[in-house]
Parts: C-alpha cells; structure tokens; sequence
C-alpha cells in the first residue's frame, strides 16, 4: 500500500520569507500524481499544487513550486514571499491509478508577521 | 470550475439516531466518489471509495453495516452513519474526479453525536 509521510508536524516562517515543506512517500507504482493541499481553519480542501509523475519538470503555481525526486519518492513544497494567508494546514496527497488519495499527517504552517 | 456540494455543513444527532451525508457533483458526472473521515487535528483517512451502480469498497477497519453508502446516480453518492455514536462525531469529507489528475472536494460535514 502506499504511504506519504510528513515529518514536520508544525514550521513557522517570517512574513516575506521562504519555507519548504517536506513529503516522501512509498510506492510501486510508476504512473501517478501528487498533490499540495491546504486546509485552513473552515476545512476545506483547497489544491495548492499538482505534479504527475511522469513529468519531470517540477510544478510551478505562482509563489508555489515542488520539488519532484521521483528516484528519491520525494515530493517537497517551496513558499516564496510567504503571506498570512498562507497559515493553515498543509497536507501532501498521493493518487493511485484507481484514483483513491492517500495523505500524509500533514504540517501546520505558521506565519510570523 | 468543478464543484462538489456537501450538505449537511453541520449535524447534531442524539446517540442511537441514523445522520444521512449528501455529496453531489453538481457540474460534472463523478463515476467514483470518495468519502474521507477526518478526526481533530489530524489527517483524512480514506474511508470508502463509492462506485455508481455498484458496492462501495471500504477500507479496512470501516464498517460496511455501520457506514452506508449509496451511489445511486452519476451526480450523487449519499453516507449513512447508523446507529451513531459519540465516538462517531468527527468531520467527513467527500471527494470526485474531475477529469484526469484532478480531484475536487465537498467542504464536509461536521456530525456531532450527543
């Protein structure tokens, strides 16, 4: 079975600055997708950032990019000019071909003004 | 954009009492509905995947008879919580496939059981 593992519980980052939120995961499959999810305090769950695997670009969203170790299983989440809007939860999801998603314990972020 | 609607937002229910979840794709035909359990402070865990048309699949350690689901039509899959529980309280989430790679949320239920 898959799994994806968060191992930072909770980072803080400056107004302005940049923060890199780590993801690894396990699989044996070759075809599949990654996700950044954020959850704020209402719960929803809001797509920061998408990556196929079979790409090997790393995905860019506006202050949002990953980097994509795909030997690694690795899957990391870069913050640049960090706002206060960003402070939320951060989960990073795998999806399987059948399409279920698996999410990691997720990473509350703090943002310091 | 694609939208799930989730409803209710919000229940209160008295132990012993069956709560009915609602998760609608309301612009797009979802083939396969998610449902997501997700207890304070931590993660969504995957509790069924929700096919139309036929049995849902759980995953292990969920309850089939306790936590029903029906996916009757291409826009709706509906969770049952039977006979809850205040160990049932928690917040469910559901989510469908938007074409490929995408996957789109309903803004979940928070069940409290009394």
């Amino acid at each position: 079975a898959q799994t994806v593992t968060q191992s930072q519980p909770e980072m803080s980052v400056q107004e302005a600055e940049t923060v890199t939120l780590s993801c690894t995961y396990d699989t044996s499959e070759s075809d599949y997708y990654l996700f950044w999810y954020k959850q704020p305090p209402s719960r929803q769950m809001i797509l920061v950032i998408r990556q196929e695997a079979y790409k090997q670009q790393n995905a860019t969203e506006n202050r949002f990019s990953v980097n994509f170790q795909k030997a690694a299983k690795s899957f990391s989440l870069k913050i640049s000019d960090s706002q206060l809007g960003d402070a939320a939860m951060y989960f990073c999801a795998y999806r399987s071909a059948n399409n279920d998603m698996r999410f990691g314990a997720g990473t509350r972020l703090t943002v310091k003004p | 954009g694609a939208v799930v609607s989730q409803h209710p937002s919000r229940v209160i229910c008295k132990s012993g009492t069956s709560v009915k979840i609602e998760c609608r794709s309301l612009d797009f035909q979802a083939t396969t509905m998610f449902w997501y359990r997700q207890f304070p402070k931590q993660s969504l865990m995957l509790m069924a995947t929700s096919n139309e048309g036929s049995k849902a699949t759980y995953e292990q350690g969920v309850e089939k008879d306790k936590f029903l689901i029906n996916h009757a039509s291409l826009t709706l899959s509906t969770l049952t919580v039977t006979s809850a529980h205040p160990e049932d309280s928690s917040f469910y989430i559901c989510s469908a496939r938007d074409g490929p790679g995408q996957s789109v949320f309903g803004n979940g239920t928070r069940l409290t059981v009394t």
